[in-house]
């Protein structure tokens, strides 16, 4: 199965922007890359994903290395309601396979 | 408005029973996704479905049991082999096709032991 690896956690100012990284060892060229975030308590929340090219959307920027290996989700302009459990995903034939994800914590 | 929709919010099992989640979703998705999620960790997948009257078993599957009868409903028992039910529960719904498989996540249903 697809197999993620995020930092534990991290720290960001608010205002600055917030760098996510993820590995994605195990990516075949097909799958896509889904990013998704987790405020205490609720369900996960649809981020951006993408497949080779960089994304952009009013949430955020999805960068992908060439070789698909990695990826970093930039938030670029972080606020306190930033601050949730990230989650990079990996698409794994026919499901979503979810890691343990990244704490944000934004300070002010 | 069109959502996906978990009940009850909170739920208490005795020992030896059994206990259904509700799972219910207007966004004419076909694929439905059941998750657990245990304190400070990630979400770990139980069972999904990609079409009505069919289902696979996700990485912990055993002690639980699904039915996926109509298109719209796909509720999760959690039965008394179970030993450790206390957890989180996720509903997720999306379209389906790969590619796209945005999931949607329900608001989730707190499950304790008695």
């Amino acid at each position: 199965d697809a197999k993620t690896t995020q930092p534990p956690s991290m720290d960001c100012a608010e205002g600055r922007a917030a760098n996510l990284p993820c590995n994605h060892s195990t990516i075949s060229g097909n799958e896509y890359v889904y990013w998704y975030r987790q405020i205490h308590s609720q369900g996960p929340q649809y981020i951006i994903h993408g497949l080779k090219n960089n994304e952009t959307n009013e949430m955020a920027s999805l960068i992908i290395t060439e070789d698909r290996k990695s990826s970093t989700l930039i938030l670029p302009h972080a606020t306190l309601r930033d601050t949730a459990v990230y989650y990079c995903v990996d698409e794994n034939t026919d499901k979503l396979i979810f890691g343990t994800g990244t704490r944000l914590q934004v300070f002010p | 408005d069109g959502g996906i929709t978990q009940s009850p919010k909170y739920l208490f099992r005795k020992e030896g029973q059994n206990v259904t989640l509700s799972c219910e979703q207007n966004l004419n998705h076909d694929a439905m996704y059941w998750y657990r999620q245990d304190p400070g960790q990630g979400l770990r997948l139980i069972y999904y479905s990609q079409i009505v009257n069919d289902f696979q078993k996700g990485d912990i599957a055993e002690g639980y049991s699904v039915s996926r009868e109509k298109k719209e409903s796909f509720p999760l028992t959690v039965t008394s082999a179970q030993k450790n039910p206390t957890a989180f529960y996720l509903c997720a719904s999306s379209i389906g096709d790969r590619g796209g498989e945005k999931l949607f996540f329900g608001s989730g249903t707190q499950l304790s032991v008695l």
